[in-house]
């Protein structure tokens, strides 16, 4: 298993669509969790943390459930903008070393007119 | 400065050839990270610093490759005999501490052809 596994994608939603993306994690000791949105060819920019009591940040919501090792993000009312690379972050550190992040693969979106 | 300052922003290189990359950190922050993002991948942790020390080198993949932070600012990762497998964009991110957010650079675009 890998230790953080993203839906493939891509995805192709109209503007204004809702839009989900699910992550998975193997480390049940992992201790944070981030969900990071990369343009093209530009670097990774944090979005949002992630916390077991679900966040909310105006359209974006991410959830995280740690008994099934679970992460998920939500788009509401997606816009043009949103185009772009999410990527699963988890810090899956622990005895000291909870400084390294681990990247999923990431999930495309294209939000069309 | 500002953000987190990647110099060159592209570099191709012959193969076997030797390459330096240069990270200068957000002023203050203690904590600096090298990682490397292969196409269609999310970022693989290389190395981390904390201070002028590598903390942690375990995700260097081979003793090609080298990082130092002489005096615990900017940092210059180091790659001897390059191979076309090497090439990648790499990122360097750093913060304040190792349990705060990070913020990454641009990113050097490595190509050996």
């Amino acid at each position: 298993r890998k230790e953080v596994e993203q839906d493939p994608g891509p995805f192709n939603v109209p503007e204004g669509a809702t839009v989900a993306f699910n992550c998975t994690y193997s480390n049940s000791a992992s201790q944070s969790f981030f969900w990071y949105r990369q343009d093209c060819r530009k670097e990774p920019k944090l979005l949002m943390s992630v916390y077991s009591s679900g966040n909310e940040d105006g359209r974006f919501t991410a959830q995280l459930n740690r008994a099934s090792q679970y992460i998920s993000l939500l788009i509401r009312d997606s816009k043009l903008s949103d185009s772009a690379t999410y990527l699963c972050v988890v810090n899956m550190g622990s005895g000291g070393s909870n400084y390294k992040l681990t990247f999923g693969k990431g999930t495309l979106l294209t939000v069309n007119p | 400065g500002a953000g987190v300052s990647q110099t060159p922003s592209n570099k191709v290189t012959e193969k076997g050839k030797y390459v330096e990359l240069r990270c200068d950190p957000i002023s203050g922050h203690t904590a600096l990270y090298w990682y490397r993002q292969s196409l269609g991948q999310g970022p693989e942790f290389l190395i981390y610093f904390q201070g002028t020390g590598a903390a942690d080198d375990s995700g260097l993949p081979n003793d090609r490759f080298f990082a130092v932070r002489p005096e615990g600012s900017v940092s210059t990762l180091k790659i001897q005999r390059t191979e076309r497998g090497d090439s990648a964009v790499y990122l360097c991110a750093s913060s304040l501490n190792r349990d705060s957010g990070y913020t990454f650079g641009s990113g050097t675009r490595l190509t050996v052809v």
